[in-house]
């Protein structure tokens, strides 16, 4: 079946740790998203990537980094410049950039 | 900040009644996109609007997209527990003649049914 896997379900992080959140997707997506959701709140674009090696920053990028090497793939790491990073991180693809979006199961962190 | 609003944040609603989520732009949208979330699941897409004044149905579900491309609803006629969870409505802005690419969501609205 095809989809979009992320991993792990659940991360906690240690104060001053860069954590990597992993986002798979075997469906030939072109673009893929970085969303971050707060409780009771609606979803904030991190990153996009809208083709392979480009990438470009959403509305609150700042304390995180992605890479997007291979079409299948975008890791997004979340570093220690990120002060709040507790929260539910989605990861989502679609066929292209204005196309209707699919999810991962998401990835919640945690702060040790 | 937010530029699609979204209400009502919350609505509790006895079986069988009607639920309706209004959605409202500051700026004209390429398209209007309509995700349900299920309690601790992902998103999961609905439907997509383009046109302006466009109406489509999905069973019990109806969504409308505003003349202005502004604004936009979601209707659901006699609710079901199933129908239960978040939804989201979300769009594409332009930026000039250009669509950013970037889909920017509402707040959500939560539904909850009474049996």
């Amino acid at each position: 079946d095809g989809g979009i896997t992320q991993s792990p379900k659940y991360l906690f992080r240690k104060e001053g740790q860069n954590v990597t959140l992993s986002c798979e997707q075997n469906l030939n997506h072109d673009a893929m998203y970085w969303y971050r959701q707060d409780p009771g709140q609606g979803l904030r674009l991190i990153y996009y990537s809208q083709i392979v090696n480009d990438f470009q920053k959403g509305d609150i990028a700042e304390g995180y980094s992605v890479s997007r090497e291979k079409k299948e793939s975008f890791p997004l790491t979340v570093t220690s410049a990120q002060k709040n990073p507790t929260a539910f991180y989605l990861c989502a693809s679609s066929i292209g950039s204005t196309a209707s979006q699919h999810f991962g199961d998401g990835t919640r962190l945690s702060i040790l | 900040g937010q530029q699609v609003m979204q209400i009502p944040q919350y609505q509790h609603v006895q079986e069988g009644e009607d639920f309706t989520t209004y959605c409202n732009s500051s700026t004209t949208l390429s398209n209007i996109q309509w995700y349900k979330q299920r309690p601790g699941g992902h998103p999961v897409f609905l439907i997509q609007l383009v046109k302006s004044g466009e109406v489509k149905k999905q069973k019990r579900l109806t969504f409308q997209f505003g003349e202005a491309k502004k604004n936009s609803s979601l209707h659901i006629t006699a609710t079901q527990t199933t129908d239960v969870g978040t939804y989201f409505c979300a769009g594409h802005r332009y930026v000039g003649s250009s669509n950013t690419g970037k889909l920017i969501f509402g707040q959500g609205t939560t539904l909850q049914v009474k049996p």
